[in-house]
């Protein structure tokens, strides 16, 4: 089976700019996650989305941050008015949403946002 | 205060030899689990191993097997035989289980190079 895919794999935007990043989940997974990696470090939680309950948005930086999920499928991160700061590898994971400790988050390839 | 400890920026291995990374943990919850990926020059994190804290043996998978000493809170990945592939980033994770869906904590990474 597919597994989780992400668009674009590479954003070079100008500072200002507002960007759309996607998702797609592994079929079948009602959790989704949104981290995001500056260069040489490691993950940081952004946002999460379970099922139709309300997203966990208790990672996101700013209010330029924001997040929508539609149903159990596709997520869009959208970042407003870019700052340099935002250079990062944005990555979405999925996972079935198990209300345990071992349900698996499983990562897409990432987005290289890059604001000049 | 750090939940995940990697002190380990830079690991040496020699082809087929085993190798050890590091891996402390710091909650106060009963239940969580702990995990390790791995994060190739291609950006992407692909799963490894996943350790429950209730489960009495150490996890396995392959080449891979996890050390858990829970009373030391440390979750130390254990890599046999090591590949020239094997050469990537590696992260602790830990998700700790508030009853519902929640984020990776991870760590700042172990960077293992693998040598002839």
């Amino acid at each position: 089976g597919a597994g989780v895919s992400q668009s674009p794999s590479n954003k070079v935007t100008e500072k200002g700019k507002d960007v759309e990043l996607r998702c797609d989940p592994i079929s079948g997974h009602t959790a989704l996650y949104w981290y995001r990696q500056r260069l040489g470090q490691g993950l940081e939680f952004l946002i999460y989305f379970q099922g139709n309950s309300a997203p966990d948005k208790s990672g996101l930086p700013s209010d330029r941050f924001s997040a929508e999920r539609t149903g159990e499928s596709v997520s869009t991160l959208t970042i407003q008015r870019t700052q340099q700061e935002d250079s990062a590898v944005y990555l979405c994971a999925s996972s079935f949403g198990y209300f345990y400790a071992g349900d698996t988050q499983y990562f897409g390839p990432g987005t290289r946002l890059t604001v000049l | 205060a750090q939940k995940i400890t990697q002190t380990q920026p830079g690991m040496f291995v020699q082809e087929k030899e085993a190798v050890t990374l590091d891996c402390t943990y710091d909650t106060s919850d009963q239940s969580y689990g702990l995990f390790w990926y791995k994060q190739p020059s291609s950006g992407e994190m692909i799963f490894l191993i996943y350790q429950g804290s209730y489960d009495e043996q150490n996890a396995t998978e392959g080449r891979y097997s996890l050390n858990f000493q829970k009373a030391r809170k440390s979750a130390n990945l254990v890599i046999s035989a090591s590949q020239l592939g094997d050469s990537a980033m590696y992260f602790c994770a830990m998700r700790e289980d508030t009853g519902t869906a929640s984020k990776l904590t991870f760590g700042t990474g172990t960077r293992l190079q693998v040598t002839l």
